[in-house]
């Protein structure tokens, strides 16, 4: 089985930086996604790492490690529409389930 | 592109009544999640099919709740008796697959409220 942990929630101010982080326990690691979800609508993919190390898209970065069950999502010069949870999820290797996390709510102020 | 369907996208209903929700994936899609969503929370995944077989369903209420993807395309979830903690949104996803960098699509979901 899996399972995930993230924090609740975070208030930043707007063009700063925050990470949020995720970690997880499952039985057969098979990659982990970040997902964006603005309040009332469906989440929608930000990033995937299976691999070890950071993966950068722009403002936001994913970092991974496997070894120790931790990812963490790194928003960059903050802006408000980035004001939504942030929802880790991990593909178990065995049976290919997506299991998500509970989310992390940022909140982006002037 | 056409993305995932959801029908309805509301629902209002009393406890004990029944209901069912209905998803059409992205065309090429063999994979389809069921996931319920209650405010403030993450998605707790109900179902997963792969085609038209069903690959994890442990966390479906199976007392209550029921799912099937005929043909491995559009699928349908119902749940019969509904009770007050069966209000969520139900989210439909799909996928191409399940291996490598396959992320999953969401559509709208439908919002449920049970009364």
């Amino acid at each position: 089985g899996q399972n995930i942990d993230q924090p609740t929630e975070m208030t930043a101010t707007e063009g700063a930086i925050v990470q949020i982080n995720c970690t997880y326990q499952t039985s057969g690691f098979n990659g982990l996604f970040w997902y964006q979800q603005h309040a009332g609508e469906a989440p929608t993919f930000l990033s995937y790492n299976v691999l070890d190390g950071l993966e950068e898209k722009g403002r936001f970065s994913s970092f991974l490690s496997r070894s120790k069950g931790y990812s963490y999502l790194l928003l960059k010069e903050l802006q408000m529409k980035d004001s939504a949870s942030y929802l880790c999820a991990v593909r178990d290797h065995g049976n290919n389930r997506l299991a998500f996390g509970k989310g992390n709510q940022v909140v982006v102020i002037p | 592109e056409a993305g995932v369907a959801q029908s309805p996208r509301y629902k209002i209903i009393e406890k004990r009544q029944s209901v069912a929700f209905w998803c059409n994936p992205i065309s090429g899609h063999a994979t389809l999640y069921w996931y319920q969503q209650i405010l403030g929370q993450g998605p707790k995944l109900l179902i997963q099919f792969q085609n038209n077989g069903v690959v994890d369903d442990s966390q479906l209420p199976k007392d209550r709740f029921s799912a099937e993807r005929l043909k491995g395309v559009d699928s349908t979830l119902k749940i019969q008796p509904a009770k007050l903690e069966d209000s969520a949104v139900y989210l439909c996803a799909s996928s191409l697959g399940t291996g490598g960098n396959t992320e999953a699509f969401f559509g709208q979901g439908t919002r449920l409220t049970v009364v």
